[in-house]
């Protein structure tokens, strides 16, 4: 079955450290997002990559870093600068980033905690 | 900076009744998407619908936009507890070129009793 495979499904954070949450897709889609989903509250986008080997920031990218060296992986790294890192955390991908009008297929997500 | 605006923030109904939920945006789109999102679980995309379409059907779900209010409307009809989730609304954006990113409301949490 083609989807979004998003690991851990639980993850904490001492204080100082990095942490990294995987995000594979074995949709063949070029475009991959990752948001942040606070309690209450609607999805906000921290990045995104419209192709391998590219990606932009989104609303909120501080604290956080990704990579896209291949097309069926887009990890993100939550870093020590974000000092708020307690969410849940969805990937998303869609077909393509040049064209309009498309759904986002998402994850699971992940849950960082703070230890 | 989110664009959609989801009311009611929370709904409870029973089983068998009707369920509308409303969305309002500021700028412009292109489309306008709706998704459900289970407790713990990621989003799931329901229906999109293209900002020259007016109404649209899928199931029980019923979808309308109205462009000149910039707002939209998603009906539930026969609600199931099934259906019990957080359903958004999602409006197209352009960041430095991407088409395909969205801007998501904070949802509506819809709760159906048995």
């Amino acid at each position: 079955d083609g989807g979004i495979t998003q690991s851990p499904k639980y993850l904490f954070r001492k204080e100082g450290q990095n942490v990294t949450l995987s995000c594979e897709q074995n949709l063949n889609h070029d475009a991959m997002y990752w948001y942040r989903q606070d309690p209450g509250q609607g999805l906000r986008l921290i990045y995104y990559s419209q192709i391998v080997n590219d990606f932009q920031k989104g609303d909120i990218a501080e604290g956080y870093s990704v990579s896209r060296e291949k097309k069926e992986s887009f990890p993100l790294t939550v870093t020590s600068a974000q000092k708020n890192p307690t969410a849940f955390y969805l990937c998303a991908s869609s077909y393509s980033a040049t064209i309009h009008n498309q759904p986002q297929h998402f994850g699971d997500g992940t849950r960082l905690s703070i230890l | 900076s989110q664009q959609g605006e989801e009311d009611p923030q929370a709904l409870s109904i029973q089983e068998g009744e009707n369920a509308t939920m409303n969305c309002s945006y500021k700028t412009s789109i292109n489309n306008l998407q709706w998704y459900r999102q289970n407790s713990g679980r990621g989003l799931v995309h329901l229906i999109l619908i293209r900002s020259n379409e007016r109404e649209k059907h899928s199931g029980r779900l019923r979808v309308t936009l109205d462009t000149s209010k910039k707002s939209s409307s998603l009906l539930i009809t026969a609600s199931r507890a099934a259906d019990t989730a957080s359903y958004f609304c999602a409006t197209d954006a352009s960041y430095g070129g991407s088409q395909g990113n969205l801007i998501f409301g904070k949802g509506t949490k819809l709760s159906v009793k048995p």
